[in-house]
């Protein structure tokens, strides 16, 4: 079985300050992670992905996570926030041979002028 | 390149009445196809997957069927709408490669 679990709903920043965005995994097997964001109306688009290959994964938009295992962790980071950043970011996590991904409740990222 | 195309935009649908979803890929061949639902702040949940034509696998028992007639068309359908049945659906496709591609969704409201 696997699960993620995104803290806190809704986070505030700052137009220039750090983006934190916090997820948590549980898989019975090294798991797949990935982070997505949508905009207003629209669909998913894939931010990055964690296969393995190496712990820190750049995504698109300045946008970077690490895989932690002994935290189960891979919160997504980005140094300086943009007013375009506004959007709900959603951790999801796959494994073994069913990677289908189980996502998480999503996290609304609003960015202050 | 590959597409994916998901149609309506909007519906406002009255309960009671029957709905049809329908989404379309290009581009590629035998994709996986998914059907999630989001409803406010309960983030995505996964209605149903077919990894070929004809094969559907339902996640969650509800008022809500899929059907894949052709291999790059998955369609969305309800007898009878329900009120709880309102919500963003959106479609999706992978290829076998981890990564899924969604389309722009539908938002239904069901009166």
């Amino acid at each position: 079985a696997q699960s993620v679990t995104q803290l806190g709903s809704h986070v505030s920043v700052s137009e220039g300050a750090l983006v934190l965005l916090r997820c948590n995994y549980s898989s019975s097997v090294p798991p797949y992670l990935f982070w997505y964001v949508q905009y207003p109306n629209q669909g998913l688009q894939l931010l990055l992905k964690y296969t393995s290959a190496a712990t820190l994964v750049k995504g698109i938009n300045g946008f970077e996570a690490e895989f932690k295992k002994s935290e189960t962790s891979f919160h997504l980071t980005k140094p300086s926030a943009h007013m375009s950043d506004a959007a709900e970011y959603f951790c999801a996590v796959g494994s073994g041979g069913s990677y289908i991904p189980t996502f998480g409740r999503g996290t609304s990222l609003i960015v202050h002028p | 390149s590959q597409t994916i195309h998901q149609w309506p935009a909007t519906l406002v649908q009255p309960v009671g009445s029957p709905l049809s979803l329908e989404c379309t890929v290009e581009g590629t061949s035998n994709p996986n196809l998914y059907w999630y639902r989001q409803a406010a702040g309960r983030g995505l949940q996964l209605l149903f997957y077919s990894v070929g034509i004809g094969q559907i696998s339902s996640e969650v028992p509800q008022n809500l069927s899929a059907s894949r007639p052709q291999d790059r068309q998955f369609i969305l359908s309800s007898k009878k709408l329900l009120l709880s049945d309102s919500g963003f659906y959106l479609c999706a496709y992978d290829v076998g490669n981890e990564k899924l591609f969604f389309g722009s969704g539908t938002q239904l409201s069901v009166l």
